[in-house]
């Protein structure tokens, strides 16, 4: 079955730290990877994509996120994080199932940068 | 540009109640999407139109319609209410075809009671 992991419920990190937010992925073909952001009571924003080209992918916040074909994985990075950093961050995939391609999103890692 | 905007923000039904969300896109985008969000459950698709005059079920179209009215407008529709459906319901746009990004409303709070 085609699914999207993300294997931490929640990250801690303190501010000025260097923050990961994990994501694998076990779709078939060439997928599609996105990475979302929602702050509380707010909807859903992009912040990076992967479709094609450099695995190194840079985005919106100073964020930016590898993608690694050998181990199914793309995850979230930031060099020194903020406290306004924290929010509830979503994977999500694109994948090709028959003659359309699927979207399917992770259940979400809340990240607490703490002071 | 307002962007995806809908509407109400917040919603106290009874069961067996029916209401209509509302969602608008001022970005001329052709794709429009319905999503609930649940806690432990993530970003469930319910519907989506890939444009004007198009739907399709998601993942968990039970107990919602859907109308494309025009390009701008995707409504969502409870016809009887259950307390299943209490979540977050979020409409999401994109361009179409190619371009991967979707835009995401700032969502409708239901409570079924």
């Amino acid at each position: 079955a085609q699914s999207v992991a993300q294997p931490e419920d929640q990250v801690n990190v303190a501010e000025g730290n260097p923050l990961t937010v994990k994501c694998t992925y076990s779709v078939s073909g060439n997928p599609y990877l996105f990475w979302y952001v929602q702050y509380p009571n707010r909807g859903l924003q992009f912040l990076l994509k992967y479709i094609t080209g450099d695995n190194l992918v840079k985005g919106s916040y100073g964020f930016e996120a590898e993608f690694n074909k050998s181990q199914t994985s793309f995850h979230l990075k930031k060099p020194s994080a903020l406290v306004s950093d924290s929010a509830l961050y979503f994977c999500a995939v694109k994948y090709n199932a028959g003659n359309n391609r699927k979207l399917i999103w992770g259940l979400g890692t809340s990240l607490a940068v703490n002071p | 540009n307002a962007g995806v905007t809908q509407t109400p923000k917040f919603q106290v039904l009874k069961t067996g109640q029916s209401m209509t969300l509302q969602c608008a896109q001022d970005m001329n985008h052709n794709s429009m999407y319905w999503y609930r969000q649940d806690p432990g459950m993530g970003l469930r698709l319910i519907y989506y139109s890939a444009s004007e005059g198009t739907t399709d079920k998601g993942e968990v179209p039970n107990g919602y319609n859907v109308s494309r009215l025009n390009k701008r407008e995707f409504s969502l529709r409870l016809e009887s209410a259950a307390p299943s459906q209490t979540s977050v319901y979020f409409c999401a746009s994109k361009p179409g075809d190619g371009v991967e990004t979707q835009y995401f409303g700032p969502g409708t709070r239901l409570l079924v009671l």
